[in-house]
């Protein structure tokens, strides 16, 4: 079975602090990957996605991932985080139909940043 | 444009009672997910429906289950209750037909079993 894996359970950064949340996944076919952003109180919304074409993927509030297929690795990473960014982060995979997994994304653990001001 | 709406946002049931769970999908979207967030497991997919048919589910027993209406808002239902179904219940959809694009999430419906 697939399975999405993320290093970091729990990250402290200071402000400005340069970020990057591992994420391996198990699957060796194409993937379609993703990350979703879960602020204090709200939603789960999708910060950026990976679909084919240019690896290096950006997405919103400055955030960008890297795929490396031969790594199984689709990293998330920010140049400088701000207070604002105290989020869960959760990386996930779509891997078609394989093993019967049409329509189920497939998610890490998920790994919560704190932000010091 | 207004976005996935679950209801209620809290359910408080007792074991071996049932619980049901309504999602209104993103207008235009005709693929409803389910997925349950349990303390400590993470997100897990439960149920699939596009077009009103069940098109894939997840491994959870048979007393979770659902349906898709004709406006394409769904319904999950979750019989004979146990203490470990208190989670939250997420609900997303999505317009990709093949069930391989991003998904579209709701605030959920926070379960509690006592």
């Amino acid at each position: 079975a697939q399975s999405v894996s993320q290093h970091n359970h729990h990250v402290i950064l200071s402000e400005a602090a340069s970020l990057e949340l591992g994420c391996n996944y198990s699957y060796g076919g194409t993937v379609n990957l993703f990350w979703y952003v879960q602020y204090p109180g709200q939603h789960l919304q999708l910060l950026l996605k990976y679909f084919s074409g240019d690896p290096l993927v950006k997405g919103i509030k400055g955030f960008e991932a890297e795929f490396i297929k031969s790594k199984f690795s689709f990293n998330l990473r920010k140049p400088s985080v701000q207070w604002s960014d105290t989020a869960e982060y959760f990386c996930a995979v779509n891997g078609g139909n394989y093993g019967g997994s049409q329509g189920n994304l497939i998610f890490g653990k998920g790994t919560k940043l704190s932000v010091k001001p | 444009e207004a976005g996935v709406t679950q209801s209620p946002t809290h359910l408080i049931k007792t074991r071996g009672q049932q619980a049901t769970l309504r999602c209104s999908p993103i207008s235009g979207h005709t693929s409803v997910y389910w997925y349950q967030q349990a303390l400590g497991l993470g997100l897990q997919f439960l149920l699939w429906y596009d077009e009103g048919e069940e098109r894939n589910r997840g491994n959870f027993p048979p007393r979770f289950s659902g349906r898709q209406f004709p406006n394409y808002s769904s319904e999950l239902n979750v019989n004979a209750l146990e203490l470990e179904d208190s989670a939250l219940y997420l609900c997303a959809s999505s317009l990709d037909l093949a069930g391989t694009g991003e998904q579209f999430f709701g605030p959920g419906t926070r379960l509690t079993v006592l």
